[in-house]
């Protein structure tokens, strides 16, 4: 049971350059986030999808795209990255009772 | 503005010397509080989904309790793989989203 997979774990992006941040769940969940931790900041909400074809903004989206296509995967986009994005980036799916958590993503924008 | 607060910001316990952690919310409509368990490196590991005042969990040498305005996490008798940042999220009114506190970092020393 694999759960909450994020791919890749370590990435130093230039200036100016994009990517895609993978997020997998094998759990059927339709709720899904991602969140960006920074050191003293907590957990802050970019993006939520509700359900395949369904996504919002949340706290934090300037600079961030994402898709829903279908139930498993919600990729999260940097376009013209910089570095304020610099940052670990964690995928959740989530339950009615809990959220489950992938193991991050930590991105360097030089 | 819906907010969580959790203090202390770090705690420093003997092992075996019991204490609480708190997070206190100012939410409107409560829908769930949540508390997980990060150590370095990791996404959050789900511990625990308190849902209404005077509700309590027990997993281990961990308890949970939820009042109207806060929630401790009491943790009796810790060992030092206790160690880690324990965070609390809740979800509230008719939203999705989950609001995170910024996590106190607990050490337990041997």
């Amino acid at each position: 049971n694999a759960g909450v997979t994020q791919t890749p774990k370590f990435r130093i992006l230039k200036i100016g350059q994009s990517m895609t941040l993978q997020c997998t769940q094998d759990m059927n969940h339709n709720y899904m986030y991602w969140y960006r931790q920074d050191p003293g900041m907590g957990l802050k909400l970019i993006y939520y999808s509700v359900g395949a074809g369904i996504t919002d903004k949340g706290e934090v989206p300037n600079g961030y795209n994402v898709s829903r296509s279908t139930t498993e995967d919600f990729p999260l986009r940097l376009e013209l990255a910089a570095p304020s994005q610099t940052s670990v980036y964690f995928c959740a799916s989530s339950s009615s009772r809990a959220s489950y958590f992938g193991p991050g993503t930590r991105l360097t924008v030089t | 503005e819906d907010q969580v607060t959790q203090s202390p910001e770090a705690l420093r316990l003997q092992e075996g010397e019991s204490s609480s952690l708190n997070c206190s919310y100012t939410v409107s409509g409560l829908r769930g509080l949540f508390w997980y368990r990060q150590d370095p490196g990791k996404g959050p590991e789900f511990l625990f989904t308190l849902y209404s005042a005077g509700e309590e969990k027990e997993k281990e040498r961990l308890k949970a309790t939820l009042t109207k305005k806060e929630s401790f996490l009491h943790i009796t008798a810790p060992k030092p793989e206790d160690s880690a940042t324990y965070l609390c999220a809740v979800q509230a009114g008719t939203g999705n989203q989950f609001y995170f506190g910024t996590g106190t970092s607990l050490t337990v020393i041997p």
